[in-house]
């Protein structure tokens, strides 16, 4: 049963250009948006989170949106670098599970 | 502060035997997260434990185990290993209680299975 849903599965951005990363999800009960970023050999990182209650967060070049009626929720990347390439994974949760999209891989041309 | 410690960072085991890694949660933390990440893969939730009691468990059988200890740290068991646990296993932890909080994740332990 796939519950979490990425796209694109990579990505290829010229220094300065926005990045765009889609989730999709079908389980309402998620109460948690997180996504994460993942370097070769290294654990996730929480790079920024919402709540359901709210439909835009904002933390410096990265942007969460949020549209609960469509079951989605996406992350831009502003002026993306290349020191941004790596691996982001979607991670909708609930009672402390988190389920995991299976990543987009970005790559950050210079 | 310290962050989330995992150990050891690479195993090599054969097919049938049985393997225990480790997880220090981070400081202030009572909840621990366990996840496979095959290859390629997203990570997939293995189990958690909140104050030493199992609390959710994902698809995965009974042969994967866990414990968590008074001092919050954690360690996860599998037995009968099989060629396809062959994956980066990784450990979060997190403030715990009622919903869902932030998990701070582990550098992981690569466990291969020959």
């Amino acid at each position: 049963q796939q519950q979490v849903k990425q796209s694109p599965q990579s990505l290829i951005v010229q220094k300065g250009g926005i990045s765009i990363i889609n989730c999709a999800y079908e389980n309402t009960a998620f109460d948690y948006f997180p996504w994460y970023q993942q370097f070769p050999g290294k654990g996730p990182a929480l790079l920024i989170a919402i709540r359901p209650d709210v439909s835009e967060k904002k933390e410096g070049r990265f942007t969460i949106s949020f549209n609960k009626s469509a079951k989605q929720f996406s992350l831009h990347i502003m002026d993306s670098q290349p020191g941004d390439s790596a691996t982001y994974f979607c991670a909708p949760g609930n009672t402390g599970k988190l389920i995991f999209g299976q990543g987009t891989t970005l790559q950050v041309k210079p | 502060e310290t962050g989330v410690t995992q150990s050891p960072t690479h195993l090599i085991k054969t097919r049938g035997q049985q393997v225990t890694l480790r997880c220090s949660s981070q400081s202030g933390h009572n909840t621990v997260s366990w996840y496979q990440q095959a290859l390629g893969q997203g990570p997939q939730f293995i189990f958690q434990y909140y104050r030493e009691e199992e609390n959710g468990r994902g698809n995965f059988p009974p042969r994967f185990s866990g414990l968590q200890f008074p001092n919050y740290s954690s360690e996860l068991n599998v037995n009968a290993l099989e060629l396809d646990d062959s994956a980066l296993y990784l450990c979060a932890s997190s403030l715990g209680g009622a919903g869902t909080d932030t998990q701070y994740f582990g550098p992981g332990t690569r466990l291969t299975v020959l």
